[in-house]
């Protein structure tokens, strides 16, 4: 089992459109958790940490469910420039740093 | 712009061949992490360092190994190099502690032939 699975992808949304994408982690030790985005060919950027009362940014809000190990991204009214690669991220910093990184959900946001 | 340059930032080699990568980390950052990243995957966590030292480091072989100078720029060098690291190699630099954002460089492209 992948320790960061997410919804295989793509999704091809119209602009407008709300999107949730779903991630779930195997590490009950896990400690900080992150969407970051890729764009095609590009190196990922953080989009937003992820907390557990949940929150929101813009257009953005994330959910964290520590007893389901369930992490949740919402896009509301989505763009065009949405369209990419959406990576869930999971720290364990007990362990050095280390960042595991989800197989990533790829976006396409059409007219 | 992340700050983070990263060089060659594109590369072919045989197996069998030993390739060095290079990476300089954001002005005040003094942590950097490798990942390799393979099409269509996420990127995979290889190893840490902080203040020079190696600080964590994922499920890759003895080959892959790596360095940290004074400056906190770092190299990761990879032995006898086999058809599979062929890949997208991303460095992320990122200051003290666990939770801080991670910077990352456009990557440099290995193609293993």
């Amino acid at each position: 089992r992948k320790e960061v699975e997410q919804d295989p992808g793509p999704f091809n949304v119209p602009e407008g459109a709300t999107v949730a994408f779903n991630c779930t982690y195997s590490n009950s030790a896990s400690q900080s958790f992150f969407w970051y985005r890729q764009d095609c060919r590009k190196e990922p950027k953080l989009l937003m940490s992820v907390y557990s009362s949940g929150n929101e940014d813009g257009r953005f809000t994330a959910q964290l469910n520590r007893a389901s190990q369930y992490i949740s991204l919402l896009i509301r009214d989505s763009k065009l420039s949405d369209s990419a690669t959406y990576l869930c991220v999971v720290g364990l910093y007990n362990q050095g740093g280390k960042l595991i990184f989800g197989q990533g959900t790829e976006l396409s946001v059409k007219p | 712009e992340t700050g983070v340059t990263q060089s060659p930032t594109h590369l072919i080699k045989t197996r069998g061949q030993q390739v060095t990568l290079r990476c300089s980390s954001q002005s005040g950052h003094n942590t950097v992490s490798w990942y390799q990243q393979a099409l269509g995957q996420g990127p995979q966590f290889i190893f840490q360092y902080y203040r020079e030292e190696e600080n964590g480091r994922g499920n890759f072989p003895p080959r892959f190994s790596g360095l940290q100078f004074p400056n906190y720029s770092s190299e990761l060098n990879v032995n006898a190099l086999e058809l599979d690291d062929s890949a997208l190699y991303l460095c992320a630099s990122s200051s003290a502690g666990g939770d801080r954002e991670l910077f990352f460089g456009e990557g440099s492209r290995l193609t293993v032939l």
